[in-house]
């Protein structure tokens, strides 16, 4: 299994700014994913955390909006930037760990209110 | 694209009554299938997973879900609920083919469904 962090929580921004939401594992992953839950919608995915290189998006999501780090293998970041209302939404990562048979752990989320 | 239906948005039940959620995804290929609950105030957690082999499936707390190819379902079960099954319920897909041909990563969700089981 894996534990997986989330730093912040929760946080209340205003419109225009930045904000970089941390994701720690406590052992080493294969695979990181960061979603966005909407309010009152379905997780959907926004990318894959590649390790060392970049990260792979989905259609609607790209680098310069989503901009996401993976330095080793335990550790990533997302950064929402230029923020707007619309990106009031939780955001999870998830891992899937080496001995896990392909099981997605995630996070607790980070709650992001804009204003 | 894959696309993944969950039928009810909110269930409401006694204890002892049982509980069928349905699922429904739109991509015909290999896939693989998963339930995941979230307690209220807790993590994400998974349920049972399907990858091969028996289509029944038993997961944690006495749930099960049967996958149906042909009807592109997979059904979650359980004969008696408890109030401490109230959760939400997530069912999710990943498709082979899209991801690569591995077995995990680039799950679809469904909207989830809310059940509230009361004592």
């Amino acid at each position: 299994s894996a534990v997986i962090s989330q730093k912040p929580s929760r946080d209340i921004c205003q419109r225009g700014t930045s904000l970089t939401i941390q994701c720690q594992v406590d052992s080493q992953v294969t695979m990181m994913f960061w979603y966005r839950q909407q309010p009152g919608q379905s997780l959907t995915l926004i990318a894959t955390a590649n390790q060392g290189s970049e990260a792979t998006y989905e259609s609607g999501f790209v680098i310069d909006k989503f901009p996401i780090s993976r330095p080793n293998l335990t550790f990533s970041t997302l950064t929402v930037s230029n923020m707007s209302p619309e990106d009031s939404s939780i955001y999870l990562c998830s891992a899937v760990p080496y001995n896990s048979y392909n099981e997605q752990f995630f996070g607790p989320g980070t709650r992001l209110t804009v204003l | 694209a894959q696309s993944v239906s969950q039928h009810n948005h909110h269930v409401i039940l006694s204890e002892a009554a049982s509980l069928e959620l349905g699922c429904n995804y739109s991509y015909g290929g290999t896939v693989n299938l998963f339930w995941y609950v979230q307690y209220p105030g807790q993590h994400l957690q998974l349920l049972l997973k399907y990858f091969s082999g028996d289509p029944l499936v038993k997961g944690i707390k006495g749930f099960e879900a049967e996958f149906i190819k042909s009807k592109f379902s997979f059904n979650l079960r359980k004969p008696s609920v408890q109030w401490s099954d109230t959760a939400e319920y997530f069912c999710a897909v990943n498709d082979q083919e899209v991801s690569g041909g591995t077995s995990y990563g680039k799950l679809t969700f469904g909207q989830g469904t809310i059940l509230t089981v009361h004592p």
